[in-house]
């Protein structure tokens, strides 16, 4: 079982839809997670941390499930500007862990 | 200007050739990394830093090496290329103290005829 799944995708959205992605991660003793962005040839970026109360910034809201071991991402009315790849990405061990980092789910919105 | 900066943005080169990929940053972070990103495989650590003094192996480290030349500089060598290190080669960094946020140039896309 690879470390951190996701479905790649594509997921191809019209505007003004809610999306949702979802990723599993292997290691029950991972400490961090997070969501990262990449456009096309670009490189990624961090989009948000997803905590265990779950978190929300703006139209994106993050959610861990620790005992299924499962992080999701939800993006609601979703606009043209949010296509891209999302990368589900998980920090193992303690603050020396590195990133483990998912093959990313693309979304395409359209008009 | 960008934090991280990578040279060369893309490379071209052949078999059996000594290639040094080259990141420096500007945002004062003592962590650095080289990642590799190939289609359908996502990002994988090929080695990181975490000072001057300290190297460490990542994932798939093999037919790769690299130097820390400074804190701001941390490059990436291939001794002999062959083309299945054709990919794109991100460098990143972080802070000591905040490592999830790591920070990514814009990357070199690296072809080995």
């Amino acid at each position: 079982r690879k470390e951190v799944e996701q479905d790649p995708g594509p997921f191809n959205v019209p505007e003004g839809a809610t999306v949702a992605f979802n990723c599993t991660y292997s290691n029950s003793a991972s400490q961090s997670f997070f969501w990262y962005r990449q456009d096309c040839r670009k490189e990624p970026k961090l989009l948000m941390s997803v905590y265990s109360s779950g978190n929300e910034d703006g139209r994106f809201t993050a959610q861990l499930n620790r005992a299924s071991q499962y992080i999701s991402l939800l993006i609601r009315d979703s606009k043209l500007s949010d296509s891209a790849t999302y990368l589900c990405v998980v920090r193992n061990g303690g603050s020396q862990g590195n990133l483990i980092f998912g093959k990313g789910t693309k979304l395409s919105v359209k008009p | 200007d960008a934090d991280v900066t990578q040279t060369p943005r893309n490379r071209i080169t052949k078999t059996g050739k000594r290639i040094m990929l080259e990141c420096s940053q500007t945002k004062g972070h003592d962590r650095m990394y080289w990642y590799r990103q190939d289609p359908g495989l996502g990002l994988r650590l090929i080695y990181y830093s975490f000072d001057v003094k300290d190297i460490n192996k990542g994932e798939i480290s093999d037919g790769y090496s690299v130097s820390r030349q400074a804190q701001a500089k941390f490059s990436l060598s291939l001794e002999s290329a062959i083309p299945n290190q054709t990919a794109l080669y991100f460098c990143a960094t972080s802070a000591f103290m905040s490592t999830d946020t790591q920070y990514f140039g814009p990357g070199t896309r690296l072809t080995v005829l």
